[in-house]
């Protein structure tokens, strides 16, 4: 079964610019949730789409949005990017029941300059 | 609040040699438990997880993990490192199959000495 797939692998961008970055979850899987990985702030949960609906949202601000679609793929979007949005940007795909055990992709590195 | 903790931010141990890494956890429900490991430029693999029952559960690659509820702890443990262990270890707690969000630790790189 394959696994997770994120695409592009890599980005730059500059600031002010928008980004959307997608993930293929593993097969059967409906839950797709993202991170965001800084060496300062360590791994932090952006959100988390369930069923094409948004079930769980981290404390990030509304330039970071995400939709999901039929067949579970997902997207991130990140508007009016800042230096600070360089990140690895990570999706885990999960079967959403009981131990919600959370599969990740290889991640998106995105460069902001 | 809900939190994750590892204490070490970087260990070093001869390859051949055990390892400990240590996580403290706060979470207000029953928690489910992970430990990943992520390579330079990579994403995460998933080593061992803890939902129920015995709290020594064992993963991949030979490691294994204590739960310790009195302590709010859960240890990670491979009786000898291989040089190929070299990589970052994260702990993470999560809830039920009503949330995706996991909590991760701050890390912990292990750097293996030949």
């Amino acid at each position: 079964k394959a696994g997770v797939t994120q695409t592009p692998r890599y980005l730059i961008k500059t600031r002010g610019q928008q980004v959307t970055l997608s993930c293929s979850p593993i097969s059967g899987h409906r839950s797709v949730s993202w991170y965001q990985q800084t060496p300062g702030q360590g791994l932090q949960f952006l959100f988390e789409y369930f069923s094409e609906t948004q079930r769980n949202k981290g404390n990030f601000p509304g330039r970071f949005s995400g939709r999901q679609f039929s067949n579970s793929r997902s997207e991130m979007n990140v508007s009016t990017l800042e230096l600070g949005d360089s990140a690895l940007y990570l999706c885990a795909s999960s079967l959403a029941t009981g131990s919600n055990e959370q599969f990740f992709g290889p991640g998106t590195r995105l460069t902001v300059l | 609040a809900q939190s994750v903790t590892q204490p070490d931010i970087h260990i070093t141990v001869s390859e051949g040699a055990s390892l400990e890494l240590r996580c403290n956890y706060s979470y207000g429900a029953t928690p489910y438990l992970f430990w990943y490991v992520q390579s330079p430029g990579q994403g995460l693999q998933l080593l061992l997880k803890y939902f129920s029952g015995d709290t020594l559960v064992q993963g991949i690659k030979g490691f294994e993990a204590e739960f310790k509820r009195s302590q709010s702890s859960f240890n990670l443990r491979k009786p000898s490192v291989h040089w190929s262990d070299a990589a970052e270890y994260f702990c993470a707690v999560g809830g039920s199959g009503n949330t995706g969000k996991l909590i991760f630790g701050q890390g912990t790189t292990l750097q293996v000495k030949p």
